[in-house]
């Protein structure tokens, strides 16, 4: 069955650890994305990648890395230096050219504390 | 700057009612414009999506109706039920230029539907 795994599903960390939150896809989708949502805002981008080995920032990427060694798997660190990292983030892929939209993961809700 | 506006930003709405979700652009680049579902704790699913070519689609009891001239699109739910309460958002994209394939989400509508 295709989708998106997002894991953990529940996070705790103590403030000043990074965090690595993992996706994969067996979608066979070329394009990945991360995206934090909080109340009230919607969806935020952070990053999102069109292709292995390639990456670009998204609106909100101070404070998070990504990297895309293999087309099915797109990790998004948190580190120390985001200000705020408490959120629920999802984890996005789709094909190249944009026919059937975004399948989206059943996100990982994060906790500093 | 946001690229898609969507209002209201909640909604009530008593059962068998219409629910309508509104949502306007300013990038006439823009090509796809999906409305996607999310119930708490879970990502958002695709509900159903339209190209500016038509200025309807339906599927079910979700319609949506688009006016390119005046940039803006709309999710119509008839009949609506308890279980369609969730937040829906409307989004859009370009299959041209550098942000090729990245959709732009509106900020959501939390819809809840009274029994």
């Amino acid at each position: 069955d295709g989708g998106i795994t997002q894991s953990p599903k529940y996070l705790f960390r103590k403030e000043g650890q990074n965090v690595t939150l993992s996706c994969e896809q067996n979608l066979n989708h070329d394009a990945m994305y991360w995206y934090r949502q909080d109340p009230g805002q919607g969806l935020r981008l952070i990053y999102y990648s069109q292709i292995v080995n390639d990456f670009q920032k998204g609106d909100i990427a101070e404070g998070y890395s990504v990297s895309r060694e293999k087309k099915e798997s797109f990790p998004l660190t948190v580190t120390s230096a985001q200000k705020n990292p408490t959120a629920f983030y999802l984890c996005a892929s789709s094909p190249r050219q944009m026919l059937y939209g975004y399948t989206f993961g059943s996100g990982t809700r994060l906790t500093v504390v | 700057q946001q690229q898609v506006k969507q209002s209201p930003q909640s909604l009530i709405v008593q059962k068998g009612g219409i629910s309508i979700i509104n949502c306007a652009y300013e990038n006439t680049a823009f090509d796809y414009f999906p409305w996607y579902q999310q119930f708490p704790g879970k990502g958002p699913a695709l509900l159903i999506a339209i190209r500016p070519d038509v200025s309807e689609k339906k599927e079910g009891r979700f319609t949506i109706s688009f006016n390119k001239s005046a940039k803006q699109f709309s999710l119509h739910i008839m009949d609506s039920q308890p279980g369609d309460s969730a937040t829906y958002f409307c989004a859009a994209s370009s299959d041209r230029g550098s942000t090729l394939g990245r959709l732009y989400f509106g900020r959501g509508t939390q819809l809840t539907v009274w029994p």
